[in-house]
């Protein structure tokens, strides 16, 4: 049973074009999160969402879109996509009020040619 | 704003000899600190943590220290072995916030 799961792990596609990635944890845990990770290996949150509702935006533009339809799913929509773009993109989750570990999905290597 | 030093970028040492990585965090308020590691096209995954009101923990080969006043941890790995090789991240949060605070990671290299 995988615990943290996003489709797709791989994403190529061109410049301007739109496109999601979904992300589902069985964890029953009420926070989940999107990190970008680069080429340098850096790790950054994005957004963090409780129970449904958006707690952290982390100066994101305007062309990521997180939508959680409940609080087991995180999906991340992104609009005219750019070459800076290009990144994994990790969806993760936790239990915040045990201050326990996240626990990672396997991430989605995003490609923007 | 809140954020977390990680040193060194690379290590690299010889098999069975130890290593060390240290991070220092800026937010005196944090109180739990996870270590991950992440191999070559894997997801980062928990190797130890520690709460604010430990010292010191140690899981076989691997330990993490916390020094509260001076706002470190380090991660001490002994006796490493080829399969140590990977990218550790450090971490830092706190209770009631959302978000995890990641080191820029340590490139480690076990060399046979």
């Amino acid at each position: 049973d995988t615990a943290v799961s996003q489709t797709p792990k791989y994403l190529v596609t061109q410049m301007g074009n739109d496109k999601s990635i979904k992300c589902e944890q069985n964890l029953g845990h009420d926070t989940m999160y999107w990190y970008k990770q680069d080429s340098k290996k850096f790790l950054k949150i994005m957004f963090s969402y409780n129970n449904k509702e958006l707690i952290i935006n982390e100066t994101v533009p305007n062309r990521f879109s997180p939508k959680s339809p409940d609080k087991a799913h995180l999906n991340l929509h992104i609009n005219s996509l750019e070459l800076g773009d290009s990144a994994v993109y990790f969806c993760a989750s936790s239990q915040v009020n045990r201050g326990t570990e996240a626990f990672f999905g396997q991430g989605t290597r995003l490609t923007v040619v | 704003g809140e954020n977390v030093e990680q040193h060194p970028s690379t290590l690299s040492v010889q098999e069975g000899d130890s290593a060390v990585i240290k991070c220092t965090y800026s937010d005196s308020a944090s109180n739990y600190f996870p270590w991950y590691k992440q191999e070559l096209g894997k997801r980062p995954q928990l190797i130890i943590d520690i709460r604010s009101n430990v010292g010191e923990k140690k899981d076989q080969r691997i330990a993490v220290t916390l020094n509260k006043t001076a706002k470190h941890f380090s991660l001490h790995i002994t006796e490493t072995q080829p399969e140590d090789s990977a990218v550790y991240f450090c971490a830092a949060s706190k209770a009631g916030t959302y978000k995890y605070i990641f080191g820029t990671g340590t490139r480690l290299k076990v060399l046979a």
